[in-house]
């Protein structure tokens, strides 16, 4: 499985758009891109996940570059419960190599 | 899709005891994982829990340390063993969704030990 590299951290104002960048330059044909995010230590939350298409779903939209390197979460209007860490692994197996996760922190 | 609960939500042991950690699933799922989160720390895969066979393990997961009980569809437990300070962290139960779309996992509440 690819790994993949983030910043360490982020602020972004309160109904602005945050946008989330992830590296995964190693990815192969067949992994998928996952993002989830992490409240206060609980249990990781599934967001979006992508092939090579952009995504869109009620939470996010997902754009992956069309050489699959790298790809960017977008949250359209960034509220304070979205502060949070978020991670993107790539994966092609159902096993996950997490990287270390953006600090995304949304300010009033 | 699917809802996990884990028991205990937290505990506090003692260095050389052992802790089981319960992982139950809503539905019958195919694939469980267990994941430790140390401090500040991202999630590391510990192994792959698989139903009627043996869990594979990742590399520096050994089964002595933790071994890992999967007797039907919608039960796992974790055991650490023999623990230390250094084992102090969140342990997460995840599952594939067999009715979710290209294998997102779904994360259990996590568990988080302290070791004294």
């Amino acid at each position: 499985d690819a790994k993949t590299t983030q910043p360490t951290s982020m602020d972004c104002a309160e109904g602005r758009a945050a946008n989330l960048p992830c590296n995964h330059s190693t990815i192969s044909g067949n992994e998928y891109v996952y993002w989830y995010r992490q409240i206060h230590s609980q249990g990781p939350q599934y967001i979006i996940h992508g092939l090579k298409n952009n995504e869109t779903n009620e939470m996010a939209s997902l754009i992956i570059t069309e050489d699959r390197k790298s790809s960017t979460l977008i949250l359209p209007h960034a509220t304070l419960r979205d502060t949070a860490v978020y991670y993107c692994a790539a994966s092609g197996t159902y096993k996950y190599i997490f990287g270390t996760g953006t600090r995304l922190k949304v300010l009033a | 899709s699917a809802v996990i609960s884990q028991k205990p939500s937290r505990d506090i042991c003692q260095r050389g005891t052992s802790l089981t950690i319960q992982c139950q699933v809503d539905s019958q799922v195919t694939m469980m994982f267990w994941y430790r989160q140390q401090p500040g720390q991202s999630l590391t895969l510990i192994a792959t829990a698989n139903q009627g066979s043996e869990a594979t393990y990742e590399s520096g997961f050994v089964i002595d340390k933790f071994p890992i009980s999967r007797p039907n569809l919608t039960f796992s437990t974790l055991t650490v063993s023999n623990m230390s300070p250094e084992d102090s962290s969140i342990y997460l139960c995840s599952v594939v969704d067999p009715l979710a779309g290209a294998g997102e996992q779904y994360f259990g509440p996590g568990t988080r030990l302290t070791v004294t």
